[in-house]
């Protein structure tokens, strides 16, 4: 069982939709990340939030924007997005320099 | 040289074999090692994480070697279950950092 809790589990939009996926952790955890996952790839870190600030920004297209409202929680905004970012988005916590604890992802699918 | 780099497999072994992967990364101050487990179309999940003194937790055994810059994984006598894909994660700047590198992946298939 996850202590990482990601939703939707599955999402498919147009190009032309807005949608979030959500994350939640009840670790106590003060890092939060997203991760994009093709098959059969590792995943590539996007972004990460440390004490609930960016701190780490992969060169995302802006059609991906992330929020942290709180420190449990953490969002992915996505908007007029390409039938090539159809892909598995894991969300993870961590402790400082420790393991990653990832959610069991959102499958998305763009049209 | 790549951040970290794993043995390409695929590896197929037959039930009961011993397997090793082997991951090396070119970072010298890297801090903490882990290797992650995933099954094909879930999330990775943390098999261990490798000490200095190398650990071990039932059949699978890490180790840690800084002078050659890599980490190993040994799984004795290979159960079905154990058919995934295997992670090398490595934190490439220590205390404080964020930004762990995860190698390609190794694929291992067990087979009755």
């Amino acid at each position: 069982d996850t202590e990482v809790t990601q939703t939707p589990k599955h999402l498919v939009m147009g190009m032309t939709n807005k949608k979030s996926l959500k994350c939640e952790q009840h670790m106590g955890h003060r890092a939060m990340y997203w991760y994009k996952q093709k098959a059969k790839k590792p995943p590539e870190l996007m972004f990460v939030y440390s004490y609930e600030k960016l701190s780490i920004n992969e060169s995302v297209p802006s059609r991906f924007s992330p929020e942290c409202p709180n420190s449990s929680l953490l969002n992915l905004h996505l908007h007029a997005l390409q039938p090539e970012d159809s892909a598995l988005y894991l969300c993870a916590s961590s402790p400082p320099a420790g393991e990653l604890f990832f959610g069991e992802g959102s499958r998305l699918t763009v049209l | 040289r790549k951040e970290v780099e794993q043995d390409p497999g695929p590896f197929n072994v037959p039930e009961g074999a011993t397997v090793a992967f082997n991951c090396t990364y070119s970072n010298s101050a890297s801090q903490s090692f882990f290797w992650y487990r995933q099954d094909c179309r879930k999330e990775p999940k943390l098999l261990m994480s490798v000490y200095s003194s190398g650990n071990e937790d039932g059949r699978f055994t890490a180790q840690l070697n800084r002078a050659s810059q890599y980490i190993s994984l040994l799984i004795r006598d290979s159960k079905l279950s154990d058919s995934a894909t295997y992670l090398c994660v490595v934190n490439p700047s220590g205390a404080g950092s964020y930004q762990l590198t995860f190698g390609k992946g190794t694929k291992l298939s067990v087979i009755p």
